[in-house]
């Protein structure tokens, strides 16, 4: 049982790149989602899922697209990256918007710098 | 958007020292999860906290869900090195997806 894995763990980027970021999750989890990291900024929702099939944007999703490929897989990719895309990027799952606590797990993150 | 502000910012307390760290809305929530970081690695859900007035505990971690429901507290005895980290809360509202503040940053040097 793995939980949540994350590929790759680390990317650097040239600015106008594009790239996918890839997410697993293996606990039968309904929702999963994308987040960014800053520092100062706290977590930022990018794009969640609520359910295989649907995609939803959050506080942050502008240079961002998802593809929920099943209901194991959550992709992120950026088409052409910038500068101001460069984070820590961490997905996560839950039980679902239906589990009245969304209690969420975590990956390992995917530290990206483009340059 | 509902913000949730933590406070302090940061804190560098000496091992063995007591801390309190704030989450505090306008609004009243559902119910509020509180996550610790570890520096390199993801958040992990540490407790969530349902009922106004509520206190759970977790080992030396003591959580509070204020009355109304706008605020919690997380209050450590005697920290510990392994207690560093960042700590998160985040809100909930049935449908949506979690909401979080911005962290306190906790570093304890021995």
């Amino acid at each position: 049982n793995a939980g949540v894995t994350q590929t790759p763990k680390f990317q650097v980027l040239k600015t106008g790149q594009s790239m996918t970021l890839q997410c697993a999750q293996d606990m039968n989890h309904n929702s999963m989602y994308w987040y960014r990291q800053d520092p100062g900024m706290g977590l930022r929702l990018i794009y969640y899922s609520a359910s295989e099939g649907t995609t939803d944007k959050g506080e942050v999703p502008n240079g961002y697209n998802v593809s929920r490929l099943n209901k194991r897989e959550f992709s992120l990719r950026l088409e052409s990256a910038a500068p101001s895309q460069t984070s820590v990027y961490f997905c996560a799952s839950s039980g679902g918007l239906a589990d009245y606590y969304n209690e969420q797990f975590f990956g390992p993150g995917t530290r990206l710098t483009v340059l | 958007t509902q913000l949730l502000e933590q406070s302090p910012q940061f804190l560098s307390i000496q091992e063995g020292e007591n801390l309190t760290v704030y989450c505090n809305s306008s609004s009243v929530f559902s119910s509020l999860q509180w996550y610790r970081q570890e520096p390199g690695e993801g958040p992990v859900l540490l407790v969530t906290v349902v009922t106004g007035g509520e206190v759970k505990k977790l080992k030396r971690l003591t959580f509070q869900f204020g009355d109304a429901r706008k605020d919690s507290s997380l209050h450590i005895t005697a920290a510990q090195p392994g207690d560093t980290g960042l700590y998160l809360c985040a809100r909930n509202q049935a449908g949506t997806a979690l909401i979080f503040g911005k962290g306190t940053t906790l570093s304890v040097s021995s």
